[in-house]
């Protein structure tokens, strides 16, 4: 069964910083990953996707991701962050099922932008 | 990027009643949505692929008879919590696919059971 890991339940970062979010996964083939932004009672809107090819993801917002298979990571990262940014942030995992992608997600990280 | 909509955001209703929450997709077809469940400061839990035309497909330990799904067409399915407790009481998110690959979040229904 597949799973994924955000190590950071919180990150405070001041506006103009970079940021980086981890995200581990465990799968027993070549994943897909995907990064969703959730705003406060809003649902998620999805930021970058990895499926193949190259490891390095660009996304909505400014936002890029790196797949590193050695290390099971696809880390979520912004050179700078706007207070708009402020959210919470996940990560996932599909699995290809006879239904569809079937999506794992790690518990979240809340990232809190100081100005 | 593909739209989908939930009706109601907000709900609220008392112990015992059933409630009935929509899922549609605006512009785009989708043989396969999803319902997952999302409790205060966690994570979303799937709890059902909803399959068009066919019976849904739950989780492992999601009563399947307390949460009805129906996937009527390729742009609508509803989830109707029945004989609702305050325990059912959640942020209800439903998802529509568009690829195999790719899926496209509601906003979701917040439900409160009284």
């Amino acid at each position: 069964a597949q799973s994924v890991t955000q190590p950071d339940i919180h990150i405070t970062v001041s506006e103009g910083a970079s940021l980086e979010l981890r995200c581990n996964y465990s799968y027993g083939a070549t994943p897909y990953l995907f990064w969703y932004v959730q705003s406060p009672g809003q649902g998620l809107q999805l930021l970058l996707k990895y499926f193949s090819g190259d490891t390095l993801v660009q996304g909505i917002k400014g936002f890029e991701a790196e797949f590193k298979r050695s290390q099971s990571s696809f880390n979520l990262r912004k050179p700078s962050v706007h207070w708009s940014d402020a959210a919470e942030y996940f990560c996932a995992v599909g699995a290809i099922t006879g239904g569809g992608n079937k999506l794992t997600f790690g518990t979240g990280t809340q990232l809190k932008v100081e100005l | 990027g593909a739209v989908v909509s939930q009706h109601p955001s907000r709900v609220i209703c008392k112990s015992g009643t059933s409630v009935k929450i929509e899922c549609r997709s605006l512009d785009f077809q989708a043989t396969t949505m999803f319902w997952y469940r999302q409790f205060p400061k966690q994570s979303l839990m799937l709890m059902a692929t909803s399959n068009e035309g066919s019976k849904a497909t739950y989780e492992q330990g999601v009563e399947k008879d307390k949460f009805l799904i129906n996937h009527a067409s390729l742009t609508l399915s509803t989830l109707t919590v029945t004989s609702a407790h305050p325990e059912d009481s959640s942020f209800y998110i439903c998802s529509a696919r568009t690829s195999v690959e790719t899926q496209y979040f509601g906003p979701g229904t917040r439900l409160l059971v009284l």
